[in-house]
């Protein structure tokens, strides 16, 4: 258990549902991150957040839309959303934002759009 | 530009040999290096990481990286394989986001498979 919880495991949308993803950090930390992890392919940055602000928007597409409410929390909105957005959603967290503390990643989230 | 290479995709080793995992990067400045391993359905762990000091890094599980400047790697070792270390090995960079804060890059993994 890393201390860093993403909800729901798995999750199965059509492209013209809503859903949103939750991310809780249990450890104190300040910088939060969304990462869209697809086979044989670096893990993709979406977002960054230091102490609730947005500091990295990674040229993602409007249909993905971040909120973090407090420094705990994570969420990551999904609309309309495409067949190539299937993925593994990893949630992470670190410390600050240095870039050379450790960052703690929870399970992720497998998503399928049909 | 930041980058990271992984130049194998996978890595098959037979249990109680020696491994190896590479890792090439490209950085500007002091590189800030990182080994990740991903087991089935688990984020990512962090392994070990060098910043600064020595060039062997020794980290969780037994495993340790030699950071090695004028090739620019960062090759990640175990001396004795265990069935139990396979899994995906991710290798990051320390990259620059505006505001001075900073993000780790990654690669593409390398799957590491140990036959018993």
């Amino acid at each position: 258990e890393t201390g860093v919880t993403q909800t729901p495991r798995h999750l199965v949308m059509g492209m013209t549902n809503k859903k949103s993803l939750k991310c809780e950090q249990h450890l104190g930390h300040n910088a939060m991150y969304w990462y869209k992890q697809s086979a044989k392919k670096p893990l993709e940055l979406m977002f960054v957040y230091s102490l609730e602000e947005r500091v990295e928007n990674n040229s993602v597409p409007s249909r993905f839309s971040p909120e973090c409410p407090n420094s705990s929390h994570l969420f990551l909105h999904l609309h309309t959303l495409q067949p190539e957005d299937s993925a593994l959603y990893l949630c992470a967290s670190s410390q600050d934002r240095t870039g050379i503390g450790i960052q703690y990643f929870g399970a992720g989230t497998r998503l399928s759009v049909l | 530009a930041q980058s990271v290479a992984q130049p194998e995709d996978q890595v098959n080793v037979a249990e109680g040999n020696p491994l190896t995992v590479k890792c090439t990067y490209s950085v500007s400045g002091n590189p800030y290096l990182f080994w990740y391993v991903q087991y089935p359905n688990r984020g990512l762990q962090f392994l070990l990481k060098y910043i600064t000091g020595d060039n062997l890094v020794k980290g969780s599980y037994g495993f340790e990286a030699e950071f090695n400047k004028s090739q620019t790697s960062f090759h990640l070792k175990k001396p004795s394989a265990l069935v139990s270390d396979s899994a995906l090995y991710f290798c990051a960079v320390r990259g620059s986001l505006s505001g001075g804060y900073n993000k780790l890059i990654f690669g593409a993994g390398t799957r590491l498979a140990v036959h018993p």
